[in-house]
């Protein structure tokens, strides 16, 4: 199973772009990359899911180099309500039950 | 479209009691989690049914925890009896089929043991 490791935690400022890196030495050809995103006293969210080079939807962007041994999630323009905890997900998208969550990034943006 | 309903929200017990949590996912949706997460951790994934069978239970404390999805729509997570370290949010979750990595959370049952 691809274990994931992170940054305990980040600060930004408002305004500014965040990235989060992941890395995920051991993972395997049918792993997918997925990022969640949780408010306290909420269930997580899902943010962005990737496989190899960049995705981009209306709120990320996710940078997975050739190797794949690493992930980026990119937050354009923070704002105050981003800050969260973020967890990066690393299995089979056929076999969600091995997907293991790490204890996250948790990000805290400054006014 | 109504989200991943749960309830109670909020629930203290005392140690060796039993408990019980209910979750009505998305409508049409096939598959259904229940994950615990324990303060400052991630969640961990308790159960995972596809319709109304058992896909994977294995972190499952078969001793004292029990799960079903009768008709294969909303399900009931029990507990029983409950320990001091069951303490921790319960979140169900859903999505449509097992291949789909986009899961659908509800806010969750936070439980205390005391």
């Amino acid at each position: 199973l691809a274990k994931t490791t992170q940054p305990i935690s980040m600060d930004s400022y408002e305004g500014q772009e965040v990235n989060i890196t992941c890395s995920h030495n051991n993972i395997a050809t049918n792993d997918y990359i997925t990022w969640y995103q949780q408010f306290p006293s909420q269930g997580p969210r899902f943010i962005i899911q990737g496989y190899k080079t960049k995705v981009t939807n209306e709120v990320a962007s996710l940078f997975i180099p050739a190797d794949r041994k690493s992930s980026t999630l990119s937050l354009p323009r923070v704002s105050l309500s981003d800050t969260a905890v973020y967890y990066c997900l690393v299995g089979d998208r056929y076999s969600n039950y091995q997907l293991i969550w790490g204890a996250g990034t948790k990000l805290i943006i400054k006014p | 479209e109504a989200g991943v309903a749960q309830s109670p929200r909020y629930k203290i017990i005392e140690k060796r009691q039993s408990v019980a949590f209910w979750c009505n996912p998305i409508s049409g949706h096939a598959t259904l989690y229940w994950y615990q997460q324990i303060l400052g951790q991630g969640p961990k994934l308790l159960i995972q049914f596809q319709n109304n069978g058992v896909v994977d239970d294995s972190q499952l404390p078969k001793d004292r925890f029990s799960a079903e999805r009768l008709k294969g729509v909303d399900s009931t997570l029990k507990i029983q009896p409950a320990k001091l370290e069951d303490s921790a949010v319960y979140l169900c979750a859903s999505s449509p089929e097992v291949g789909d990595t986009e899961a659908f959370f509800g806010q969750g049952t936070r439980l205390t043991v005391v």
